[in-house]
């Protein structure tokens, strides 16, 4: 199983700022299955990038992914006070094929 | 816009099957995988399983003996069926479009439905 670790587990940030979220894989993950996901409370996941770097679509280009092998960033460059969220890595391949990380919550200062 | 929609019983006690439906509205059928994943209370995602629209399966093996996910192509649904549930079971469950081939990507997702197991 390819375990995806994110961190850190919470972070304390003020509107305006950078939010810089980390997910590391057990192993090697293809940056062309490695994806991020934003949930409010109450609300289902909804797909923000794809392919580690492409944005989905009417995703706000505040939001930016990048990375490769082991080691992935989701980077939210100036937070707005509805990017205040859990965000999810989620990646494809070994068994099972689909493994989520733990999140990390993005909370207001 | 393709939409999700999903229903089922919310309440069920130990050792009962879980049944949720999810309808695809607005979209195509063909193409895609079909999935399951879930959330307990307060905790992150799990992947439970997909099916193709011609009925190929794929299974978290966690959870495979108990697990059937099926198709119905004629209403564009599809359905879970998680047997001798426990209150580990107890979860938000989302049905979601799962993109699989030079990408992956879950989108867009059901609303959820929340199960709880409790005798």
């Amino acid at each position: 199983e390819i375990v995806l670790t994110q961190s850190p587990g919470t972070l304390s940030l003020s509107p305006g700022e950078r939010a810089t979220l980390l997910c590391r894989a057990s192993q090697s993950v293809s940056s062309s299955f490695l994806a991020w996901y934003q949930q409010k409370p109450g609300q289902a996941p909804r797909l923000l990038i794809y392919r580690a770097s492409s944005r989905a679509t009417g995703i706000p280009d505040r939001f930016s992914g990048s990375g490769s092998g082991t080691d992935f960033t989701l980077t939210i460059s100036r937070l707005e006070p509805e990017d205040f969220a859990v965000y999810y890595c989620q990646q494809y391949g070994g068994s099972p094929p689909v493994t989520f990380g733990g999140g990390t919550k993005v909370e207001i200062k | 816009q393709m939409e999700l929609q999903q229903w089922g019983a919310g309440l069920l006690k130990p050792s009962e099957t879980l049944s949720l439906t999810c309808a695809v509205i607005g979209g195509s059928f063909s193409g895609y995988f079909w999935g399951w994943v879930r959330q307990p209370p307060g905790k992150g995602l799990e992947w439970i399983g997909d099916i193709s629209h011609n009925g190929d399966t794929s299974y978290n093996p966690s959870l495979k003996s108990r697990v059937t996910i099926s198709v119905d192509m004629s209403k564009n649904y599809f359905s879970l069926k998680l047997t001798s549930v426990t209150a580990a079971d107890t979860a938000v469950y989302f049905c979601a479009r799962h993109r699989i081939g030079v990408v992956n990507w879950f989108d867009p997702w059901g609303q959820g439905t929340l199960v709880t197991v409790s005798s």
